[in-house]
């Protein structure tokens, strides 16, 4: 296993549309992490998964973002009607515990 | 909420100088503190973490001290390099421990 694989690796849409992004985490980790990581910020923590259960949704940015996770592997992260101020890199994370997340390279998200 | 002040935000250091970045956290509960190394254009790595019961870690040429009283922890990097130049994350576990919270980042230039 080559680590947590993110598609695409970038994104360009048009305001209103919809996007979706796929993170492949480490395989048998059961914790999946999606932050968000503007320009000269920090990642900021949106959801955790652990195996197929959403145990932590409430800091998602709007109802606009919602995720999944449906046989407790892949996850998928998806915006509706992407506004200009969703622009900015989604990361995704996967690990055991808390400890030694395991980050993907991303996907740059540019909403024109 | 929780939330993870970081300073300074830049920082430029000759080869073979010592590096040092600081953070301060707000929530008591926290008891896992991590810092993350990001290269352009990659997702964050993990270089070094400490628990709450520890005051002090070190691997190698990096460090990281823990002031549970003050709520403050920081990263030394002695005998820089070139190599060590990036951007540098700290982050503390939620309450929870469902998840981190970043700060900001401070970027590391080593000169040689």
């Amino acid at each position: 296993d080559t680590g947590v694989s993110q598609n695409p690796r970038h994104k360009i849409t048009k305001r209103g549309q919809n996007v979706t992004f796929r993170c492949d985490p480490i395989s048998e980790h059961n914790r999946l992490y999606w932050y968000r990581q503007t320009l000269g910020q920090g990642p900021e923590f949106l959801t955790y998964f652990q195996n197929e259960a959403q145990l932590e949704k409430s800091r998602l940015l709007s109802d606009r973002f919602s995720a999944e996770r449906p046989k407790g592997s892949f996850s998928t992260l998806e915006i509706q009607r992407t506004e200009q101020g969703d622009s900015a890199m989604y990361l995704c994370a996967s690990s055991f515990t808390i400890e030694k997340l395991f980050f993907g390279s991303g996907t740059q998200l540019s909403v024109l | 909420g929780e939330n993870v002040e970081q300073h300074p935000s830049t920082l430029s250091v000759q080869e073979g100088d010592s590096a040092v970045i600081k953070c301060t956290y707000s929530d008591s509960a926290s008891n896992y503190f991590p810092w993350y190394k990001q290269e352009l254009g990659k997702g964050p790595q993990l270089i070094i973490d400490i628990r709450s019961n520890v005051g002090e870690k070190k691997d190698q040429r990096i460090a990281v001290t823990l002031n549970k009283t003050a709520k403050h922890f920081s990263l030394h990097i002695t005998e820089t390099q070139p190599e060590d130049s990036a951007v540098y994350f700290c982050a503390a576990s939620t309450q929870a421990g469902t998840a981190l919270i970043f700060g900001k980042g401070t970027t590391l230039s080593v000169s040689s």
